[in-house]
């Protein structure tokens, strides 16, 4: 029930295309979902939050849309770019602050 | 948001040996977390620390090998101790956000190789 699903586990996409990455959660007692970006050798750099409140986030290119009865989240990444090549993780927090991650995406984008 | 540091960013140890993780940030937090992340994968809560009480483990980890210090509202330690090729992994420390309900951020983590 503390799990986060997440999918796919790789994603290769041409410049400027659409990225998707999606999340599913059990437990209904998270009621924070943010996102995070990692490239390799750096800690994980938050990207995009949303609260269960909300159906969808946008800031820049990226936006979150969020399913409540599904339990479900993705992350919508718009004229993806080359450097947007890293590894995405999702999240779930609950009222105690821990933060449970998704298995993360390997994003790769090419020129 | 809060500048984190760790040190070291990386070390290479022997079998048997500790070693201590610091983390530092450069504002005052109550809450901070210890993170691992084995090699190519995702990151799992070791335990919070909470300045002024003992740290709250999670599941499969345990104080005698991960015993935890928060000294102060900015600085926290975590040692790896008897250390098994099995420890290595980047142990990342994160601290709660400044705005009311927000999440975490992360330091640069500390890059940890058992030989």
């Amino acid at each position: 029930q503390q799990q986060v699903k997440q999918s796919p586990q790789s994603l290769i996409v041409q410049k400027g295309g659409i990225s998707i990455i999606n999340c599913a959660y059990e437990n209904t007692a998270f009621d924070y979902f943010p996102w995070y970006q990692q490239f390799p050798g750096k800690g994980p750099a938050l990207l995009i939050a949303i609260r269960p409140d909300v159906s969808e986030k946008k800031e820049g290119r990226f936006t979150i849309s969020f399913n409540k009865s599904a339990k479900q989240f993705s992350l919508h990444i718009m004229d993806s770019q080359p450097g947007d090549s890293a590894t995405y993780f999702c999240a779930a927090e609950d009222s105690s602050y821990k933060l449970i991650f998704g298995s993360g995406t390997r994003l790769l984008v090419r020129p | 948001s809060a500048v984190i540091s760790q040190k070291p960013s990386r070390d290479i140890c022997q079998r048997g040996t500790s070693l201590t993780i610091q983390c530092q940030v450069d504002s005052q937090v109550t809450m901070m977390f210890w993170y691992r992340q084995q090699p190519g994968q995702s990151l799992t809560l070791i335990a919070t620390a909470n300045q002024g009480s003992e740290a709250t483990y999670e599941s499969g980890f345990v104080i005698d090998k991960f015993p935890i210090s928060r000294p102060n509202l900015t600085f926290s330690t975590l040692t790896v101790s008897n250390m098994s090729p099995e420890d290595s992994s980047i142990y990342l420390c994160s601290v709660e956000g400044e705005q009311a309900q927000e999440t975490q951020y992360f330091g640069p983590g500390t890059r940890l190789l058992v030989l």
